[in-house]
């Protein structure tokens, strides 16, 4: 079973059309929860770390929530340079310190 | 320079070969991690490494081996490459400090098995 859910799977966006992407999440006890960035052909860019439900980060267009179960990263009026596939992670409070696991990712495509 | 890099970025080998991936870094972080990455399946550890002398199992670790020539150097080896092992490939580090979750993602290796 996944711990870390992410949805949609992928998702298109005109430009200036806001939305959300979801990531659930089923660990005993959250130590933390992070989100990436990839581009095709690159390795993830970290964007943000959330730790405790009803905190929120944000980054340009980017707005990331967090609740004790789920986190939204929120994206207003996005660019075509906002494509990307997002992806989530979270550290469990009973794993390793620094061991993470990730979802599947959303992949993000904005035309003009 | 990038603070992550991966060689080779690219490599095509046949079933049974032996094969290295090296990453290195200049970030002067402690801790490192080698992951895979297929379609459908997102990131998953194979190996990670707090420090020199520290080497540990991630959740994919058969056919795998790692070492850790130094701070900076993190090598992943298949023993005997098999199809299945086809996968794109990222190193990753991270500190000690308050921000130790915050893990660097060098550029990947796609490695295809024949």
């Amino acid at each position: 079973e996944d711990q870390v859910t992410q949805s949609p799977e992928a998702l298109r966006l005109q430009e200036g059309e806001s939305s959300s992407l979801n990531c659930s999440y089923t660990v005993s006890g959250l130590r933390g929860l992070f989100w990436y960035r990839q581009d095709p052909g690159k390795g993830p860019e970290f964007l943000f770390t959330l730790y405790s439900a009803g905190e929120e980060k944000e980054k340009e267009r980017l707005k990331a929530t967090l609740t004790k179960k789920e986190s939204f990263l929120h994206i207003t009026a996005p660019k075509p340079e906002d494509s990307a596939t997002y992806l989530c992670a979270v550290h469990d409070r009973g794993s390793t310190l620094g061991r993470l696991y990730f979802g599947r990712g959303t992949q993000l495509t904005v035309w003009p | 320079d990038a603070d992550v890099t991966q060689t080779p970025r690219n490599r095509i080998t046949k079933t049974g070969k032996r094969i290295m991936l090296e990453c290195s870094q200049t970030k002067g972080h402690d801790r490192m991690y080698w992951y895979r990455q297929d379609p459908g399946l997102g990131l998953r550890l194979i190996y990670y490494s707090f420090d020199v002398k520290d080497i540990n199992k991630g959740e994919i670790s058969d056919g795998y081996s790692v070492s850790r020539q130094a701070q900076a150097k993190f090598s992943l080896s298949l023993e005997s490459a098999i199809p299945n092992q086809t996968a794109l490939y990222f190193c990753a580090t991270s500190s000690q400090g308050p921000n130790y979750n915050e893990q660097f993602f060098g550029p990947g290796t796609r490695l295809t098995v024949l």
